[in-house]
């Protein structure tokens, strides 16, 4: 199974871009990355998938490195409430099975 | 929030009784899971479905058992409980197209305490 490193935590300004890192260096070219996130002990939300092209929707953009050892995840526009744990995913291919890491806890701040 | 329901939302049971945690959905989506989450941890998966009758291990199955015996339930059973499946329980669907690939959606959770 592919697996995620993600750094533990970051900061952001409200504002401001927040750019959350993922590596996934034993991707098979199968594989989609996702993104969801955690709002204090709600259940995870689903924020972005892709494969292998950058993707945006009205949340936030993906951007796949062209090796797609790595992606970043960009919230362009970072408010208090995008405050959450973030975790990057590599969906197992043909199992369907979403193995979390221990994600990325955002913090943004005034 | 999509259509998922899991009960109870909040369980306080003893040491070695059974408890049967139940998720129910009314989208019709294919693929079901069970998780936990404990502090310091992130989600770990129990089990999942792949269809009725469907099921495969995850990550951390060892003490739990699960059945699927119509598309909109998944029941997952502690035989025994022990006071190390202290936790919040997720149950999640995904495969709204019947596929993989789809995103997931979580239910609220159900906190289990074993006293």
């Amino acid at each position: 199974d592919a697996k995620t490193t993600q750094p533990p935590s970051m900061d952001c300004a409200e504002g401001r871009a927040a750019n959350l890192p993922c590596n996934h260096s034993t991707i098979s070219g199968n594989e989609y990355v996702y993104w969801y996130r955690q709002i204090h002990s709600q259940g995870p939300q689903y924020i972005i998938h892709g494969l292998k092209n950058n993707e945006t929707n009205e949340m936030a953009s993906l951007i796949i490195t062209e090796d797609r050892k790595s992606s970043t995840l960009i919230l362009p526009h970072a408010t208090l409430r995008d405050t959450a744990v973030y975790y990057c995913i590599v969906r197992v291919a043909n199992t369907d099975k979403l193995i979390f890491g221990t994600g990325t806890r955002l913090q943004v701040f005034p | 929030d999509a259509g998922i329901t899991q009960s109870p939302r909040h369980k306080v049971t003893e040491t070695g009784t059974p408890v049967t945690l139940r998720c129910h959905q009314t989208e019709n989506h294919r693929y079901m899971y069970w998780y936990r989450q404990d502090p310091g941890h992130g989600l770990r998966l129990i089990h999942y479905s792949y269809g009725v009758k469907d099921t495969d291990k995850g990550e951390v199955s060892d003490g739990y058992s699960v059945s699927r015996s119509k598309t909109e339930d998944f029941l997952l059973t502690l035989e025994s409980a022990t006071s190390s499946q202290t936790s919040v329980y997720f149950c999640a669907i995904s495969g709204a197209t019947g596929g993989p690939n789809t995103e997931a959606f979580f239910g609220q959770g159900t906190r289990l305490t074993v006293v």
